[in-house]
């Protein structure tokens, strides 16, 4: 499969622990973006990189939340001292970054915080 | 920043029945709009997408239209079957600026069989 890969699928944590998600873009795909999903509700825009460049960051994100792609590859995105609040689907997706072209998803790692 | 209004939040509908969905962006500078559909606990998957010098595309039972000027596009799928049921997303972007991507808040599609 070829596709968008996140892991883990699912992550149980306590408050106030950080928790750290990785996600694999499609290969030749160059721009790779964050998105928090929750219930009843659309993709919410985090971040995104093209290359290794954090070129935009959503003013809801928190300083709590930080993510990497530090060879333009995959990316991580960590959530320290975690709040119930956060409990979310976390989207990972990517694009070639060529005019207009598609979000590719992955399948999501689920936060639940206890 | 882009403002995606999405109408109806809940929709059912008999099989073999159309399903409209609309949808209404705010920054007239967007020119890409994709659709999604996302089955339960699955990722989102791109079903049909338009860009903003096209009036509609067609796939299939899918079709997408676009109107710049009222700047709303709506999906449509014709002959519905119930493995269509499903939300539904819009999502708006301007890939002049970044290609942001910003969604709607989604339509949950039921086709009653």
């Amino acid at each position: 499969d070829t596709g968008v890969s996140q892991n883990p699928r699912h992550k149980i944590t306590k408050r106030g622990q950080n928790v750290t998600f990785r996600c694999d873009p499609i290969s030749e795909h160059n721009r790779l973006y964050w998105y928090r999903q929750t219930l009843g509700q659309g993709p919410e825009f985090l971040t995104y990189f093209q290359n290794e460049a954090q070129l935009e960051k959503s003013r809801l994100l928190s300083d709590r939340f930080s993510a990497e792609r530090p060879k333009g590859s995959f990316s991580t995105l960590e959530i320290q001292r975690t709040e119930q609040g956060d409990s979310a689907m976390y989207l990972c997706a990517s694009s070639s970054g060529q005019g207009n072209s598609p979000l590719h998803f992955g399948n999501g790692t689920r936060l639940t915080v206890t | 920043g882009e403002n995606v209004e999405q109408h109806p939040s809940t929709l059912s509908v008999q099989e073999g029945d159309s399903a409209v969905i609309k949808c209404t962006y705010s920054d007239s500078a967007s020119n890409y709009f994709p659709w999604y559909k996302q089955e339960l606990g699955k990722r989102p998957q791109l079903i049909i997408d338009i860009r903003s010098n096209v009036g509609e595309k067609k796939d299939q039972r899918i079709a997408v239209t676009l109107n710049k000027t009222a700047k709303h596009f709506s999906l449509h799928i014709t002959e519905t079957q119930p493995e269509d049921s499903a939300v539904y997303f819009c999502a708006a972007s301007n890939s002049n600026t970044g290609n942001q991507f910003y969604f709607g808040t989604g339509t949950s599609l039921t086709v009653i069989p």
